[in-house]
């Protein structure tokens, strides 16, 4: 079964400190995977997406996020977290054919320390 | 700006009283979503429409509804909203099964 798994529900960073937001997913093909960021009582935000081409993509805000199919992960980067980088944050998966399998990872909350 | 708008962005309702969220986006996206989200939750797809072709999921509740009556208008109608379907109602849209635009959510509270 398709599955999306974000094994850390909350994290706590320092400003400035850097960034890996984990996320694995099980899927029969090469599906389309997502990041997206959401505020508190927003919606959310794409951040960045991975289609096909370099398994590095690089995305809006300073993140970047890295696709290894051998490992089946897709985790989140940034090199420098700022205060207001303090969201939840979803990984997504999702496939080229059918939304109804369109799967949400069940989020991390990051935090920044001052 | 292309944007996806819901409206109202705060919706009270009593139990059992029907209740519509509306959704409109200016994107002209041919796919459009709906979410509900609740607290510290992934978002959970509710139905979706491709084009005028509406996709209900398995497990979404009957009653829960939805109209679009074109392409840049889709409704979520909750025929007797209980107290358990208090969350945020999320809208989305996507050309074809690309990324999606989320709008801002309309958070709503059932007493």
């Amino acid at each position: 079964a398709q599955s999306v798994t974000q094994p850390d529900i909350h994290i706590t960073v320092s400003e400035g400190a850097s960034l890996e937001l984990r996320c694995n997913y099980s899927y029969g093909a090469t599906p389309y995977l997502f990041w997206y960021v959401q505020s508190p009582g927003q919606g959310l935000q794409l951040l960045l997406k991975y289609f096909s081409g370099d398994t590095l993509v690089q995305g809006i805000k300073g993140f970047e996020a890295e696709f290894k199919r051998s490992q089946s992960s897709f985790n989140l980067r940034k090199p420098s977290v700022h205060w207001s980088d303090a969201a939840e944050y979803f990984c997504s998966v999702g496939p080229s054919s059918s939304a109804s399998k369109i799967i949400f990872g069940s989020g991390t909350r990051l935090s920044i320390r001052p | 700006d292309a944007m996806v708008i819901q409206n109202p962005r705060y919706q009270v309702t009593q139990f059992g009283k029907p209740v519509t969220l509306s959704c409109s986006q200016t994107l002209n996206h041919n796919v459009m979503y709906w979410y509900q989200q609740k607290s510290s939750q992934a978002p959970k797809l509710l139905f979706h429409y491709y084009d005028k072709d509406f996709n209900n999921e398995a497990d979404t509740p009957d009653n829960f509804q939805s109209r679009r009556p074109n392409t840049s208008f889709c409704f979520l109608d909750i025929r007797s909203p209980g107290l358990g379907d208090a969350a945020m109602y999320l809208c989305a849209t996507s050309r074809d099964w690309n990324e999606q635009f989320f709008g801002p959510g309309t958070r709503l509270t059932v007493l």
